[in-house]
């Protein structure tokens, strides 16, 4: 079983739609979560870390249930400028250091 | 201000001629890693270096090695490189030591192998 899995997309959604993506993790012992933006051939940058109690960063929501181990991002009013690869990522911090898992990811494309 | 730091950003090699990457980090962060991120998919870790332990993933092949000398500075060797080896190579780091740490990652380095 993956560490994380995510939906497989591909999302087409058109500007100004409200779009969400989800993901679930396997090892109840994650103790951090977060979404990574991978732009096309570009290294994966943070987006936003999750938290239990829900965060919000303009127009983008994280979610975090700890209970059924699910992960979700809300993205509304879509700009084309969104269009790229969501990554959900889960670290376990263990004797050897943070072990990052990365779901496959989610692609998104925004239509004019 | 680049935190990580990825040389070459481009490696062109032949097959079989060995190649390394480098990265280098002005974070002071007690881990780095290395990745390899094919077209469409997730990046795969390859191995990690926790201060100066190395720890390296079960499937990853013996082709490919890496040396740390110092905090700041992390190689990665590929002995013969394959066809099978083209890529993306992503060095990233964080700090180690908290569950709640972030990951930062270089640029990346792709690789063309002919």
């Amino acid at each position: 079983r993956k560490e994380v899995e995510q939906d497989p997309g591909p999302f087409n959604v058109p500007e100004g739609a409200t779009v969400a993506f989800n993901c679930t993790y396997s090892n109840s012992a994650s103790q951090s979560f977060f979404w990574y933006r991978q732009d096309c051939r570009k290294e994966p940058k943070l987006l936003m870390s999750v938290y239990s109690s829900g965060n919000e960063d303009g127009r983008f929501t994280a979610q975090l249930n700890r209970a059924s181990q699910y992960i979700s991002l809300l993205i509304r009013d879509s700009k084309l400028s969104d269009s790229a690869t969501y990554l959900c990522v889960v670290n376990i911090l263990k004797s050897t250091g943070n072990q990052f898992y990365f779901g496959t990811g989610t692609s998104l494309t925004v239509i004019p | 201000d680049a935190m990580v730091i990825q040389n070459p950003r481009y490696q062109v090699t032949q097959f079989g001629k060995p190649v390394t990457l480098s990265c280098s980090q002005t974070l002071n962060h007690n881990v780095m890693y290395w990745y390899q991120q094919k077209s469409s998919q997730a990046p795969k870790l390859l191995f990690h270096y926790y201060d100066k332990d190395f720890n390296n993933e079960a499937d990853t092949p013996d082709n490919f090695q890496s040396r740390r000398p110092n905090t700041s500075f992390c190689f990665l060797d590929i002995r013969s490189p394959g066809l099978g080896d083209a890529a993306m190579y992503l060095c990233a780091t964080s700090r180690g030591l908290a569950g709640s740490d972030t990951q930062y990652f270089g640029p990346g380095t792709r690789l063309t192998v002919l």
